[in-house]
C-alpha cells in the first residue's frame, strides 16, 4: 500500500522567512511519481511540480525548491523569502507507475502554511 | 480550453435526496476521477475512469455512482445523500495513468448534507 505523510499540520512564519514543508512517502514500487499541489484560500488545487523516482536531481523554480531523497523516501519543499501570497494548504502526492496505485494520486493530509506580514 | 469544469459550485441537500455533480473536460483526456476532500484527511479517491465506458472504484466509493458515456463527461451521482457525504468534491483528468502525467483539477463543488 502507498502512503504519504506530511507530519506538519500547520506552520506559521513571518514574511521573508524561509520555510520547509516535509513529505515522506511509502511505496513498494521502484518507479513512481511525486507531486506537490497548492490549495490557496480560494479552494482550487494548483499543480506545482512533478518528480519521477529515477530523477533525484533537485529543482529550483524562483523562490521554490524541492529536495528529493530516495534514500530517506522524502520529497521536501522549501519556500525562500516567504510572502503572504504563499499562505495556503500544500499537498504532497504519490502515484505508482503500474498496478492499482497508478490509477490514483495518494495524497498526504496537507500542511497549512500561514505567512504573517 | 476551459480545462476541467464542475457544476454546481455549492449545493445543500437534505438527507435522503439524490443529486448529480457534473464534471466535464475539453482536453481529450482519457483518465478522469473524483476525489473528496475532508478536513484533516487530504483528498481521497471515490471513483475513476480510464476511458469512455470504463469505470472503477477508488478508496471511498460507497454511496456514489458514476458512468462515462463520453470522453468529456464524468458525472458523480449521490444516490441517497447522508451527512457523512458533506465534503468538497474535486473532479480531475489527465492524459493517462501510470505516467508522470499531471492531473488537472476542477474548481470543486462544496456539498452540505443536512
Amino acid at each position: 500500500a502507498q502512503k504519504v505523510t506530511q507530519a506538519q499540520t500547520e506552520i506559521s512564519v513571518v514574511e521573508k522567512e524561509d520555510v520547509t514543508l516535509d513529505c515522506v512517502y511509502e511505496t513498494r514500487d521502484t518507479t513512481y511519481y511525486l507531486f506537490w499541489y497548492k490549495q490557496p484560500p480560494s479552494g482550487e488545487l494548483v499543480f506545482l511540480i512533478r518528480r519521477n523516482s529515477f530523477d533525484e536531481q533537485n529543482e529550483i523554480s524562483g523562490r521554490y525548491s524541492w529536495n528529493f531523497q530516495k534514500s530517506t523516501s522524502s520529497f521536501n519543499f522549501t519556500i525562500t523569502a516567504s510572502q503572504v501570497v504563499d499562505s495556503a494548504v500544500y499537498f504532497c502526492a504519490l502515484r505508482s507507475s503500474s498496478g492499482a496505485g497508478s490509477y490514483q494520486l495518494t495524497f498526504g493530509k496537507g500542511t497549512k502554511l500561514s505567512v504573517i506580514p | 480550453n476551459a480545462g476541467v469544469t464542475q457544476t454546481p459550485k455549492f449545493q445543500v441537500l437534505k438527507t435522503g435526496q439524490s443529486m448529480t455533480l457534473q464534471c466535464a473536460q475539453d482536453m481529450n483526456h482519457e483518465y478522469m476521477s473524483w476525489y473528496r476532500q475532508d478536513p484533516g484527511m487530504g483528498l481521497r479517491l471515490i471513483h475513476y475512469s480510464v476511458g469512455a465506458g470504463i469505470t472503477d472504484q477508488g478508496e471511498v466509493p460507497n454511496g456514489y455512482n458514476v458512468s462515462r458515456s463520453t470522453t468529456e463527461d464524468f458525472p458523480l451521482r449521490l444516490l441517497s445523500a447522508a451527512p457523512s457525504q458533506t465534503s468538497v468534491y474535486f473532479c480531475a483528468s489527465s492524459y493517462g495513468t501510470g505516467q508522470s502525467y499531471e492531473q488537472y483539477f476542477g474548481p470543486g463543488t462544496r456539498l452540505t448534507v443536512t
